[in-house]
């Protein structure tokens, strides 16, 4: 069955401490991996794709980096507004433009 | 550009009413969907179109319709709501291109079934 698995499912850091999130997958082919931001009472806010194991994404403080099994999404000396939950989701390759798998997320806090 | 509107931000219902979510885009996507999120899960995808007039079912499509007259447009129709059905509502649209499949989400609509 296809699955994405995000763990921790939640993290506090000390502002500065940096730090990496992961997201496994077991998917049928992959089409492409997603990173999104969700702060509370909003929508999802598009962060990264990832197509291939060995890629990697940076934006500020993220970079995104994907294998054959997981991505990992490192957090370089995070701020307190980095604080959000981080969702992970795939597409698989067998998949027309519905199937999505997202994760359950992981909760970041960043204190000051 | 607005992006993905929802409208409402909040709705209370009670068991057996229905309603319409109100969903609008206006970077003219073909793909629209919508999910629901519960407490600490993942989306699940209710349902999905790739254009005018052609809509899908996804993962929980039970006790929900659609319809999609217009590409601007896809609203969520709730029949009968049941307390299940409590949940944050969000649309979602992505252009319809090779290797690009982000996808672009609205607010949310939060909606209690009592």
């Amino acid at each position: 069955e296809d699955q994405v698995t995000q763990s921790p499912e939640a993290l506090r850091l000390q502002e500065g401490e940096s730090s990496s999130l992961n997201c496994s997958y077991t998917v049928s082919g992959l089409r492409g991996l997603f990173w999104y931001r969700q702060d509370p009472g909003k929508g999802p806010e598009f962060l990264f794709t990832l197509y291939s194991a060995g890629e990697e994404k940076e934006k500020e403080r993220l970079k995104a980096t994907l294998t054959k099994k997981e991505s990992f999404l490192h957090i370089t000396a995070p701020k307190p507004e980095d604080s959000a939950t981080y969702l992970c989701a795939v597409q698989p390759s067998y998949s027309s433009a519905s199937k999505i798998i997202f994760g359950s997320g992981t909760r970041l806090s960043i204190r000051p | 550009n607005a992006g993905v509107t929802q409208t409402p931000k909040f709705r209370i219902l009670k068991i057996g009413q229905s309603m319409t979510l109100q969903c609008a885009q206006d970077m003219n996507h073909n793909y629209m969907y919508w999910y629901r999120q519960d407490p600490g899960m993942g989306l699940k995808l209710i349902y999905y179109s790739v254009g005018a007039g052609i809509t899908d079912k996804g993962e929980v499509p039970n006790g929900y319709n659609v319809s999609r007259s217009t590409t601007e447009d896809f609203p969520l129709r709730l029949e009968l709501a049941a307390p299940s059905q409590t949940s944050v509502y969000f649309c979602a649209s992505r252009v319809n291109r090779d290797r690009v499949y982000e996808q672009y989400f609205g607010p949310g609509t939060r909606l209690t079934v009592t």
